[in-house]
């Protein structure tokens, strides 16, 4: 059975750094893309940026390009969503998703990290 | 790169079919057949429904059904049932630097 397991949900406060994780069980790891998708409070879906575990090639969004990095460590098939220096904007549920690369379709999903930043 | 136009809610009865439209640009939704389609229920992480406009993962209900016609593509849930309620979100490749792009999201309500 493919899963994506994320780590628990984190409360920070502004100007922390914070690295959440998701790992893959269930599958060849490094077949497939991972993305990482925010949902801030009451919003919509918001893709930030994939990588692939196979050679930790990445691709971010203009929009988070350079607010976060994306990492992976094949050897215990887990990703990584980081952040150098949080901001109260960050606080937002983020999700993990594995992508299908020739139907460009997010087939399996992690349960979602909730992150709050608050002073 | 704009986030794909959905409908803020639809609504319909049991038994009911409804349909989500999706509108996008010829960057996306109209020119590569690759959008799909999730389920969002309350607290929960999205779900694939389609994919490649009209495909069905394994396990999926054929009460769902995709399509595609120039920029916009729909999704169609008949014989609606309480359990579809649930956020639904559209989402295409984009050649754009974005690679992809969802949709703002339509509420699903069965009355």
């Amino acid at each position: 059975e493919v899963q994506l397991v994320q780590s628990g949900a984190e409360v920070k406060k502004p100007g922390e750094s914070l690295r959440i994780s998701c790992k893959g069980s269930g599958y060849s790891f490094t077949s497939h893309w991972i993305s990482w998708v925010r949902q801030m409070p009451g919003k919509g879906l918001e893709w930030m940026g994939r990588i692939d575990p196979s050679d930790s090639y990445t691709n971010y969004s203009p929009s988070f390009q350079g607010h976060v990095t994306i990492s992976a460590d094949k050897s215990i098939s887990t990703a990584y969503l980081q952040w150098s220096s949080l901001k109260a904007s960050d606080t937002a549920m983020y999700y993990c998703a594995r992508g299908d690369g020739s139907t460009w379709a997010f087939d399996y999903w992690g349960q979602g990290t909730q992150v709050t930043v608050s002073s | 790169q704009s986030a794909l136009t959905q409908p803020a809610s639809v609504s319909g009865s049991p038994g009911q079919s409804i349909t989500i439209s999706c509108t996008g640009t010829s960057s996306d939704v109209g020119g590569y057949n690759y959008v799909s389609w999730y389920q969002q229920r309350p607290a929960k992480a999205p779900k694939l429904m389609v994919y490649e406009v009209s495909n069905r993962p394994s396990g999926v209900s054929n009460r769902f059904s995709g399509s595609k016609s120039g920029n916009t593509a729909s999704l169609t849930i008949s014989g609606l049932q309480a359990e579809d309620e649930a956020d639904y979100y559209c989402s295409s490749y984009t050649s754009s630097s974005t690679f992809y792009v969802f949709g703002t999201g339509t509420k699903v309500t069965v009355l």
